[in-house]
């Protein structure tokens, strides 16, 4: 099946500074690469995703780039603020099986103010 | 905004005891999920289920687990026999129709301990 891996596993910057967060998966035919972020005690929340007929995608100061041909895509993190401090988890959906996600162990961001 | 809720929070069990744990997906939302965390450890799958029926199960989803709608609203996951490793948080996700049904939707957990 799919696996997905993140790194690095805890990542601190300075508030104001960029994050970036990479994401391996093993499935060429995966075509769909969600991005949650979660806030200790608080659920997963889906922040941006993309699907596999894009490159790129951008939501204010988050963004999300996918490279099909080395089968990584990142998260874009502009300008970070404290509030950005979470775990956030990648994940890849293949096209076939029911919707299944398979997720990234997580990284941990830290923005100091 | 409609989000999907879990009970309870937090759920303390002794170890061969039966556990049902609650979610109450999207109210127009189709598809519904459960993936578990053991800690450290990546989210992992267990089910999707689709039309009052599973549509995908993972290999950690064998006998020791069910799930059920039992009514228009709930969506539960039973583990009859708990053991140790099944301790966990335990995730409901759901996700529309469609189009839509890639994006899923995550309620807040459920921790098990298994003692």
């Amino acid at each position: 099946g799919e696996n997905v891996e993140q790194h690095p596993s805890t990542l601190s910057v300075q508030e104001g500074d960029s994050a970036v967060i990479k994401c391996t998966y093993s499935d060429s035919a995966s075509n769909y690469f969600p991005w949650y972020k979660q806030e200790l005690g608080k659920r997963p929340q889906l922040i941006i995703d993309i699907r596999s007929n894009v490159g790129e995608k951008k939501d204010q100061r988050i963004a999300v780039t996918l490279n099909k041909t080395a089968k990584h895509f990142s998260l874009h993190i502009t300008e970070t603020q404290p509030e950005d401090s979470a775990v956030y988890f990648c994940a890849a959906k293949t096209p076939y099986g029911n919707n299944r996600l398979a997720f990234g162990k997580g990284n941990q961001v830290v923005v100091i103010p | 905004e409609p989000e999907v809720t879990q009970t309870p929070s937090h759920q303390v069990t002794q170890m061969g005891q039966e556990v049902i744990l609650r979610c109450v997906p999207i109210s127009n939302h189709l598809y519904f999920y459960w993936y578990r965390q053991i800690l450290g450890q990546k989210v992992e799958f267990l089910v999707s289920f689709y039309n009052n029926e599973i549509s995908e199960k993972s290999e950690i989803f064998d006998d020791q687990f069910s799930v059920e709608r039992p009514d228009g609203s709930n969506f539960t996951l039973k583990i009859r026999s708990t053991k140790l490793e099944d301790s966990a948080m335990y995730f409901c996700a759901s996700s529309a129709g469609t189009h839509r049904r890639d994006t899923q939707y995550f309620g807040p957990g459920t921790r098990l301990t298994v003692l």
